[in-house]
């Protein structure tokens, strides 16, 4: 079955300290993946996807299909960046989503 | 001004009474979707069609039901066979399975 996994609901940081959000899926095909933000008051908006290989607000994921993991990394966290992170897998004409992670930056 | 639009923001419903959820697109996308937000839980899908005409259940589709009759328009409705409505609803869209989905602000409903 499809799936993705976030393992923790809440991650609270400092500001400038590194951040990483772990995101893993099981999937049998080849999947396309994704990380969307949710900022207060916000709609979900799309940060970043494996296929484009951007860096988007300084968040980097990478694919490792060996782990089936994507996690979400970014070397110096700001204040802004307060807020709920979903990784989502797309396959099979549908679009899964893990349970989310807050993450607070805290000053 | 292109987007996806969800009304109501806010609806409340008494108990055994069905209500229709409203999302609308003018991004030409073929695909729309219905989740389900609860906190703790993420987005569950509800429901979701690839083009007019056509539609599928999602993980958690019972006590609801949608129609999509025009490819900008993809409306929800709870029943009352629902047993648990009370949630915050998101639509989306997508031009095709391989690209980015587009979210509305999506309408927190409140059973009463």
């Amino acid at each position: 079955a499809q799936r993705v996994t976030q393992p923790e609901k809440l991650l609270s940081v400092f500001k400038g300290a590194p951040v990483e959000l772990k995101c893993n899926y099981s999937y049998s095909g080849s999947p396309e993946l994704f990380w969307y933000v949710q900022y207060s008051r916000q709609r979900l908006q799309l940060l970043l996807r494996h296929i484009s290989r951007e860096s988007i607000k300084g968040f980097t994921a990478d694919l490792n299909k060996g782990e089936t993991s994507f996690h979400l990394k970014k070397p110096f966290a700001q204040e802004e960046d307060s807020a709920m992170y979903y990784c989502a897998l797309s396959g099979f004409n549908k679009f899964y989503f893990g349970s989310g992670t807050k993450l607070n930056v805290k000053p | 001004d292109g987007g996806i639009t969800q009304s109501p923001k806010y609806l409340f419903r008494k108990e055994g009474q069905n209500v229709t959820l409203s999302c609308e697109q003018n991004l030409n996308h073929d695909a729309m979707y219905w989740y389900r937000q609860d906190p703790g839980q993420g987005l569950r899908l509800i429901y979701y069609s690839q083009i007019v005409n056509d539609f599928q259940k999602g993980d958690i589709a019972e006590g609801y039901s949608v129609s999509r009759e025009k490819k900008e328009s993809f409306p929800l409705t709870v029943t009352s066979a629902q047993k648990n409505p009370t949630a915050f609803y998101l639509c989306a869209s997508r031009m095709d399975t391989d690209t980015e989905a587009f979210f509305g602000q999506g309408t927190r409903l409140t059973v009463v």
